[in-house]
């Protein structure tokens, strides 16, 4: 009964490749978000959907494209990834409405790494 | 943008000790602080956080302040014990009831309570 759950947990990949990462939410949630991770610690928003809209687009390059089915699922797809796209890639949700929005739910983490 | 700076990036206490982490952000419109402690291998999770109208607030050995005249907002822990070992995140953001919550993180600090 994991709240917010990320596939897969690893990825190794060859620079170049195109690779995806899903994640869904079973706490209710309207708004999702990915964030990245990088080897400093650094946490850095990328994307947010509001029930299945982008609000959020951080100058993040176009070869990553979040998709977003239904409000309880937000997939990221990156295209010809780079060196520098090695990181921990986190979704998260979080609950919208007055007052209501605030704390963030973070999944378990994707550790992308180009080679 | 916002800009949250955080700090010491490093901090080692004795066990029993108290710690504190200092965090200042740039934009004076924020009206959200929440703390987020990440454990190796997590996702971060939020232990405490606080709004613009209120400049304390404490729950069991954790205790946040928040100055918005010199826009800076504190983490207190006391009693320290071995499994408060972990990275600490103060962020900072604009709440907006309909698009969720856009947090700017610090850079982070990572806690370790010696035995």
């Amino acid at each position: 009964d994991t709240a917010v759950s990320q596939t897969p947990k690893y990825l190794v990949t060859q620079m170049g490749n195109d690779k995806s990462i899903k994640c869904e939410q079973n706490l209710g949630h309207d708004t999702m978000y990915w964030y990245k991770q990088d080897s400093k610690k650094f946490l850095k928003i990328m994307f947010s959907y509001n029930n299945k809209e982008l609000i959020i687009n951080e100058t993040v390059p176009n070869r990553f494209s979040p998709k977003s089915p239904d409000k309880a699922h937000l997939n990221l797809h990156i295209n010809s990834l780079e060196l520098g796209d090695s990181a921990v890639y986190f979704c998260a949700s979080s609950p919208s409405g007055a007052y209501s929005a605030g704390e963030l739910f973070f999944g378990e983490g994707s550790r992308l790494t180009v080679l | 943008g916002e800009n949250v700076e955080q700090h010491p990036s490093t901090l080692s206490v004795q066990e029993g000790d108290s710690a504190v982490i200092k965090c200042t952000y740039s934009d004076s419109a924020s009206n959200y602080f929440p703390w987020y402690k990440q454990e190796l291998g997590k996702g971060p999770q939020l232990i405490i956080d606080i709004r613009s109208n209120v400049g304390e607030k404490k729950d069991q050995r954790i205790a946040v302040t928040l100055n918005k005249t010199a826009k800076h907002f504190s983490l207190h822990i006391t009693e320290t014990q071995p499994e408060d070992s972990a990275v600490y995140f103060c962020a900072a953001s604009k709440v907006n009831n309909n698009a969720g919550n856009m947090l700017t993180f610090g850079g982070g600090t990572r806690l370790m309570v010696k035995p």
